[in-house]
């Protein structure tokens, strides 16, 4: 257990669903991540949120929507995927990285999802 | 921004010889941390190595930090199944993205 909770752990979705992952994070940390796992591209930042503000979106594409209501969650809305976006999707918080310190990422188990 | 490169990109070894990972920027950097995934898990975080020439050990694994911030290396000595999965370095680039590397995939023969 890390303290960072993901759900669901396995998801198919067809490419017209709309399908929301959810990450939750006891740690009382101000950073949340969005990474994508594939074979292609290991371990790919997706989004980074500080203090429930979008600090980062690495160029990712509008079928993907995060949202961020407080600190504590996270979410990562899903619609119109295509097949290449089946992928291990994982969350991760941290401290605030501008301090200097102890910012090891917590990582939740990840959602497998596969796009049909 | 900042990148790293990792290499090797696999390495599979015998059970009981040593293994090394590197990971190389063009950049000063101001620290490197050092997580592993286990097959089928999450990365967890191994370490974080802040200062010029830093070495630090965790029982059989040792973290050097280069001299010139540039690089640095994860090294294993007499490996074990234990051992197997894939090790990632990871940088901040800009002032709130954490980036990994390519990550080293290590398999195991026993």
């Amino acid at each position: 257990e890390t303290g960072v909770t993901q759900t669901p752990r396995h998801l198919v979705m067809g490419m017209t669903n709309k399908k929301s992952l959810k990450c939750e994070q006891h740690l009382g940390h101000n950073a949340m991540y969005w990474y994508k796992q594939s074979a292609k591209k290991p371990l790919e930042l997706m989004f980074v949120y500080n203090f429930k503000e979008q600090t980062e979106n690495n160029s990712v594409p509008s079928r993907f929507s995060p949202e961020c209501p407080n600190s504590s969650h996270l979410f990562l809305h899903l619609h119109t995927l295509q097949p290449e976006d089946s992928a291990l999707y994982l969350c991760a918080s941290s401290q605030d990285l501008r301090f200097l310190g102890s910012y090891e990422a917590f990582f939740g188990q990840g959602t497998r999802l596969t796009v049909v | 921004g900042q990148q790293v490169m990792q290499i090797p990109q696999y390495q599979h070894v015998q059970e009981g010889e040593d293994f090394t990972t590197y990971c190389n920027s063009s950049t000063t950097l101001s620290n490197i941390q050092w997580y592993k995934q286990r097959p089928g898990g999450h990365p967890v975080f191994l370490i974080q190595l802040v200062k010029s020439g830093e070495v630090k050990k965790q029982k059989r694994l040792t973290f050097q930090f280069g001299e010139a911030k540039k690089n640095s290396s994860l090294h294993i000595t007499a490996t074990q199944t234990t051992d197997v999965g894939t090790y990632f370095c990871a940088v901040i680039q800009g002032a709130q993205k954490l980036v990994f590397g390519q990550g080293t995939r290590l398999t195991i023969n026993p």
